[in-house]
């Protein structure tokens, strides 16, 4: 079955900054790859996925980047702001078939220090 | 639109004793599902349940059951409690459960502690 690693597990930055997290996957079949963000005692929630189809999407200041050869797929968010501190979760999914869930990465603990 | 509610908020149990975890979703979604989240191990799914009267098992279904009792709801019971099950249990939905369109919306949570 899928299996998704995400790196790093901590990650501080300076307000202004620029974050990368990474998330490497093992199904080449998978083809649907969101992001979660969790703030401390909230609920997870999407803030932007990408199709498999697609190598790059942009939303303001976060971005999605996809490499489907080497199967991994990364978060970036620019101008790094206080409120960007949260829990950010990658997570992969194909269509269809008994591999049809999400399978989640074990998250990123971002803190953007002001 | 309330989204996806679950009750309890918070649940403290002694070993052995047993309860069921409720969700709701008022927004016509086909696909629900029940999660646990333990810290640095991500969101690990236990059931989940494809469409209205259908149930299968998720990575890690030892000592659950679930009822998909109707479309808009999905249970969790946990018949036997055990310390080795105090987490946070979410419970999400989406539209349909694969094909691009499973983008999964999150209740807020149950916070249970088995004593």
């Amino acid at each position: 079955g899928e299996n998704v690693e995400q790196h790093p597990s901590t990650l501080s930055v300076q307000e202004g900054d620029s974050a990368v997290i990474k998330c490497t996957y093992s199904d080449s079949a998978s083809n649907y790859f969101p992001w979660y963000k969790q703030e401390l005692g909230k609920r997870p929630q999407l803030i932007i996925d990408i199709r498999s189809n697609v190598g790059e999407k942009k939303d303001q200041r976060i971005a999605v980047t996809l490499n489907k050869t080497a199967k991994h797929f990364s978060l970036h968010i620019t101008e790094t702001q206080p409120e960007d501190s949260a829990v950010y979760f990658c997570a992969a999914s194909r269509d269809g078939g008994s591999q049809g869930n999400l399978i989640f990465g074990k998250g990123t603990k971002l803190s953007v220090k002001p | 639109n309330a989204g996806v509610t679950q009750t309890p908020k918070f649940q403290v149990l002694k070993t052995g004793q047993s309860m069921t975890l409720q969700c709701a979703q008022d927004m016509n979604h086909n696909s629900m599902y029940w999660y646990r989240q333990d810290p640095g191990m991500g969101l690990r799914l236990i059931y989940y349940s494809a469409s209205e009267g259908t149930t299968d098992k998720g990575e890690v279904p030892n000592g659950y059951n679930v009822s998909r009792l109707n479309k808009r709801e999905f249970s969790l019971r946990l018949e036997s409690a055990a310390p080795s099950q105090t987490s946070v249990y979410f419970c999400a939905s989406s539209l349909i459960w694969a094909g691009g369109l499973n983008e999964q919306f999150f209740g807020p949570g149950t916070r249970l502690t088995v004593l």
